[in-house]
């Protein structure tokens, strides 16, 4: 079965430090892959997302990420994080499958704090 | 605005008592679904709908309902709610399937169940 593994859960930085949170799914066939970001009491909001192309993909407020197909990984990263940085993030795969089945498979997300 | 519009924003009721959480998006999309966000267990998908009056189960959708009549509307029913069912539901489109492009969220429904 399709899956994503966000490995961790919970991320204390400091204010200008670098970020890189794990994202790992499992799913040989043609993926999306994106993340999204839950800022404290409000919505998901589309951060980023790969399609296909260059596997640097760069996304709103200085996040990218990077798709390595070989590790079947998507993680996202920043290099200087700031305090409005504080929020959830959210892996997600759309995995097409035969007959043109589509499905999407969100992380358990990581929540990420960041001390001024 | 692009949006998706769920309401309430917050509910509390009791167990056995009927309710609708109801979602408009104004994007002309064909796709939309209902999620619960739990601590630790992520989105899971309860219901999706690929088009008006097309419509089928996701992971969890036991104890839930839903409809499509018209292209904007995706109301999420639980005919006799229980405390397992207190969670964060969010509502979400798409112009392709399953969020193939990226999802448009709501801003969330945070259900009690006491």
């Amino acid at each position: 079965a399709q899956s994503v593994s966000q490995h961790n859960h919970h991320v204390i930085l400091s204010e200008a430090a670098s970020l890189e949170l794990g994202c790992n799914y499992s799913y040989g066939g043609t993926v999306n892959l994106f993340w999204y970001v839950q800022y404290p009491g409000q919505h998901l909001q589309l951060l980023l997302k790969y399609f296909s192309g260059d596997p640097l993909v760069k996304g709103i407020k200085g996040f990218e990420a990077e798709f390595i197909k070989s590790k079947f990984s998507f993680n996202l990263r920043k290099p200087s994080v700031q305090w409005s940085d504080t929020a959830e993030y959210f892996c997600a795969v759309n995995a097409r499958k035969a007959g043109g089945y589509q499905k999407v498979t969100f992380g358990t997300g990581t929540k990420l704090q960041v001390i001024p | 605005e692009a949006q998706v519009t769920q309401n309430p924003r917050y509910l509390i009721t009791v167990t056995g008592k009927k309710l609708t959480v109801t979602c408009s998006q104004n994007m002309n999309h064909e796709y939309m679904s209902w999620y619960r966000q739990d601590p630790g267990l992520g989105l899971r998908q309860i219901y999706y709908s690929m088009n008006v009056e097309v419509t089928d189960k996701g992971d969890v959708p036991e104890g839930y309902k839903v409809s499509r009549k018209e292209k904007r509307n995706f109301p999420l029913i639980l005919e006799s709610p229980s405390p397992n069912q207190t969670s964060l539901y969010f509502c979400a489109s798409s112009f392709r399937p399953a969020g193939e492009y990226g999802y448009t969220f709501g801003s969330g429904t945070r259900l009690t169940v006491v």
